[in-house]
């Protein structure tokens, strides 16, 4: 157990619809960041945010949007969803310095 | 950013010890080299990292050739539950301090009975 958590653990939706995932990070990192894992394209960094302000961002997608909010949990939002965001949706977090990254069990999106 | 080349997949008889080589020719000199592994479908798990020095904890070692530009992860006495893709990654560091990790295809390790 990693001790970050990730809600829900199954989504199935429809194409065109909006849903959003939440990360609770580990207690005391103040880093959280969100990856993609589809079948086709590996584990791709997606974003970073740190102490609520975005830190970095990798290959989102301007559809997709996150925010990490005062207690620190973070929210990824996935609006107007294509059959291509089918994938497993990992959220990691770290202690300031960002060395080591600590995984949650990620979240399984199927969009139909 | 520096890339890193790893075999796609190694067999390994358990309790033997597995060495997993990555290739990282164009590293630059502030960048480490770190290892996870991801076990069918669950969040990746850290193992190891290091600059230059050989590194060793409870799980692996980890030993960097003096160029850097290669290293070679150990685990000693694999077991099954070693089964999994493991990655070999240089830490990207981002502006405004951001540190994405850029997960490769990795090596699928299976550990045989």
């Amino acid at each position: 157990d990693s001790g970050v958590t990730q809600t829900p653990k199954h989504l199935i939706t429809a194409t065109g619809q909006r849903v959003t995932l939440r990360c609770s990070p580990r207690s005391g990192d103040l880093s959280v960041y969100w990856y993609q894992q589809s079948l086709d394209q590996g584990l791709q960094f997606l974003i970073q945010y740190y102490n609520g302000e975005e830190r970095a961002k990798g290959n989102i997608l301007e559809r997709f949007s996150a925010q990490q909010f005062p207690d620190l949990h973070s929210e990824l939002n996935l609006s107007s969803l294509e059959l291509g965001d089918s994938a497993l949706y990992f959220c990691a977090s770290s202690g300031g310095g960002g060395d080591e990254q600590f995984f949650g069990p990620g979240t399984r999106l199927t969009v139909l | 950013d520096a890339k890193t080349t790893q075999p796609p997949s190694m067999d390994c008889a358990e309790g033997r010890a597995a060495n997993l080589p990555c290739n990282h020719s164009t590293i630059s000199g502030n960048e480490y080299v770190y290892w996870y592994r991801q076990i069918h479908s669950q969040g990746p798990q850290y193992i190891i990292h290091g600059l230059k020095n050989n590194e060793t904890n409870e799980m692996a070692s980890l030993i960097i050739t003096e160029d850097r530009k290669s290293s070679t992860l150990i685990l000693p006495h694999a077991t099954l539950r070693d089964t999994a893709v493991y990655y070999c990654i240089v830490r990207v560091v981002l502006p405004n301090s951001g540190y994405a990790l850029n997960f490769g295809k990795g090596t699928s390790l299976l550990v045989t009975p």
